[in-house]
């Protein structure tokens, strides 16, 4: 069975330092990874996703990933923080052999200080 | 193009008492899911539809919960009786053909409070 976990419920950064959320994967076949953010009551939006292309995947908002499979990661980071990028990320993965069902971590709440 | 429309956005009742939910999905997107994400939480699938069809219903709790997708477009998700652990925010999300591409397009939610 697939599942993920993110690292750090909450994560903290100052405006124009480094973002970096992590997650990490289990999954018995190449799998399909994905991160969303969810802002206060709204639903999730998808940022960017890894479907077996180019390992380092570039998303909205300046963000980006990179797959490595021999760590079982998929990091999400972003060089500078803004105001806005203050919500909540999730990261997912899928297995066509699971019907293509997202299974999704914990979430990590990340604040941006000015 | 619309996205995802759910509707209540927010819902309170009382214990015991009924609740449902709609969703209409983008246009021409057969593939339609219904998630629940408790507080703190991830979303977790409850029922996924191929066109009519569930295909996969393993997680909804049948005692109280059902859900229906006639004629392949819009669904109901309902509650019945609600229990105070019910309380959380249903996503529905919609997918086409090539969805793994793409990834799911979600909508706002309902956030149903049982008192």
């Amino acid at each position: 069975a697939q599942s993920v976990t993110q690292l750090g419920s909450h994560v903290s950064v100052s405006e124009g330092a480094l973002v970096l959320l992590r997650c990490n994967y289990s999954s018995s076949v190449p799998p399909y990874l994905f991160w969303y953010v969810q802002y206060p009551n709204q639903g999730l939006q998808l940022l960017l996703k890894y479907t077996s292309a180019a390992t380092l995947v570039k998303g909205i908002n300046g963000f980006e990933a990179e797959f490595k499979k021999s760590e079982t990661s998929f990091h999400l980071t972003k060089p500078s923080a803004h105001m806005s990028d203050a919500a909540e990320y999730f990261c997912a993965v899928s297995d066509p052999e699971y019907g293509n069902k997202l299974v999704f971590g914990a979430g990590t709440i990340l604040r941006v200080k000015s | 193009e619309a996205g995802v429309v759910q509707s209540p956005r927010y819902k309170i009742i009382e214990k015991k008492q009924p609740v449902a939910f709609w969703c209409n999905p983008i246009s021409g997107h057969n593939t339609l899911y219904w998630y629940r994400q408790n507080l703190g939480q991830g979303p977790e699938l409850l029922i996924r539809y191929e066109n009519e069809e569930a295909v996969d219903d393993s997680q909804l709790p049948k005692d109280r919960f059902s859900a229906e997708r006639l004629k392949g477009v819009d669904s109901t998700l309902k509650i019945q009786p609600a229990e105070l652990g019910d309380s959380a925010v249903y996503l529905c999300a919609s997918s086409g053909q090539g969805e793994l591409n793409y990834g799911y397009t979600f909508g706002s939610g309902t956030r149903l409070t049982v008192v």
